[in-house]
């Protein structure tokens, strides 16, 4: 069954590094999309990608964040400047047409020490 | 304002304790309600998709219904590898984010 993949799995980094998360979509995929969940707390949006642009965004997502798609295959978050309230699982996703097959990857769990 | 409730927060089972898990939702034109699991530590691993009032999909022992303003998954005769928290989402915004609920956390003992 195809998946979304994401490496690492877990990253620890020193508040005011960049951090780059990165996603491997399922290959047919048209759209990708950043969530983060915190803590006991529930899953949030942070942005999607649709046509080598951002599709929409959250409020969480500030212009410390951005988001690219290198090469055919990658879907990339990039954390400018981390924060301790940056800590949290990131998840990357990705979907075809309509929803079909909007499918998670297993996150990488960042700390920002 | 878009918004997903789901409850309980929390369900205890014995196993082979049938029960029902609920998600009411406030959204202007439904496009879909979705169901997820999702492990400790791990991504929402998807369940079901339903996309109109009336629809019911089920997955060995999970069924999923939808109304115009909720969604019940029933778990029949639950197993402990059903334990997880359950998480629904509907499709919400301009593009293709999907708003969650908190989830229910579903403990099934022996």
């Amino acid at each position: 069954e195809p998946e979304v993949t994401q490496t690492p799995s877990h990253q620890v980094t020193q508040m005011g590094q960049e951090v780059i998360l990165r996603c491997v979509p399922i290959s047919n995929h048209l759209y990708f999309y950043w969530y983060r969940q915190i803590l006991g707390q529930k899953v949030e949006f942070l942005v999607s990608f649709y046509n080598n642009e951002i599709s929409e965004k959250s409020e969480i997502f500030d212009d410390q964040f951005s988001v690219e798609r290198p090469d055919g295959s990658n879907f990339t978050l990039k954390i400018r400047s981390t924060k301790l309230e940056d800590s949290a699982m990131y998840f990357c996703a990705s979907s075809d047409l309509g929803f079909n097959g909007y499918t998670f990857g297993s996150g990488t769990r960042l700390t920002v020490v | 304002e878009d918004q997903v409730t789901q409850s309980p927060e929390a369900l205890r089972l014995q196993e082979g304790e049938s029960s029902s898990l609920n998600c009411s939702y406030t959204v202007s034109g439904l496009r879909g309600l979705f169901w997820y699991r999702q492990d400790p530590g791990k991504g929402p691993e998807f369940l079901f998709t339903l996309y109109s009032a009336g629809e019911e999909k089920e997955k060995e022992r999970l069924k999923a219904t939808l109304t115009k303003k909720e969604s019940f998954l029933h778990i029949t005769a639950p197993k402990p590898e059903d334990s997880a928290t359950y998480l629904c989402a509907v499709p919400t915004g301009t593009a293709s984010k999907l708003t969650f609920g908190t989830g229910t956390r579903l403990q099934v003992t022996l």
